[in-house]
């Protein structure tokens, strides 16, 4: 089974200032992670992906990902936050060992971020 | 080019109605995805269908709840005698083939509210 975890509801930070979005995951073979921002009344964004490779992965929007296979985590980063950041920000996972047609990603429940002017 | 479309965005039905919400995947996307966004529950995976391979319908939350996809390309999902508790963001998304490394393309979604 996989399971995605996001442990803040919602994070506040001043514009300016960097940001991180933390995500936590599970899957029983590699993982494979994906960001997506949603705005409100709008589906959901791609902003980037890790799938093999370099740890720092760098995506949309001058967002960053750090995947650390010890910790179990691939936490979002942006190294100076834009009050147009503000949204909701999902992680997902898929593992890379998921039997027959089980090809959807796994969510987490979200993360609010609000920059603040 | 076109990004993922639904129709329509919003749908507004009494209980015990039937719906249909439609999804139309990126063009060339053999693989297509429907998910249910709901206020306290996150995205849950509902049914994947990918080329002429039988759909994955383990997401379907109950028989009330069908999906079809002709031609492999254009959607349809079904809601048989709407529940309250349908009520909810009915989120379409697309991929190149399905893979496991594949990235999903979201469309803007569909809000359902059952009265």
């Amino acid at each position: 089974a996989q399971s995605v975890a996001q442990p803040e509801d919602q994070v506040n930070v001043a514009e300016g200032n960097p940001l991180t979005v933390k995500c936590t995951y599970s899957v029983s073979g590699n993982p494979y992670l994906f960001w997506y921002v949603q705005y409100p009344n709008r589906g959901l964004q791609f902003l980037l992906k890790y799938i093999t490779g370099d740890n720092l992965v760098k995506g949309s929007y001058g967002f960053e990902a750090e995947f650390n296979k010890s910790q179990t985590s691939f936490h979002l980063k942006k190294p100076s936050a834009l009050v147009s950041d503000s949204a909701l920000y999902f992680c997902a996972v898929r593992d890379a060992v998921s039997s027959g047609s089980a090809r959807q990603l796994t969510f987490g429940s979200g993360t609010q971020l609000t920059v603040l002017p | 080019g076109a990004g993922v479309s639904q129709s329509p965005s919003n749908k507004v039905t009494e209980k015990g109605k039937d719906v249909e919400l439609r999804c139309d995947p990126i063009s060339g996307h053999t693989a297509l995805y429907w998910y249910r966004q709901s206020l306290g529950q996150g995205l849950e995976f509902l049914i994947y269908f990918q080329g002429n391979s039988a759909p994955d319908k383990s997401g379907l939350p109950s028989d009330r709840f069908s999906a079809e996809r002709t031609g492999g390309s254009v959607s349809t999902l079904t809601i048989q005698r709407t529940q309250q508790e349908d009520s909810a963001v009915y989120l379409c998304a697309s991929s190149l083939w399905g893979g496991s490394t594949d990235t999903q393309y979201f469309g803007p979604g569909t809000r359902l509210t059952v009265l």
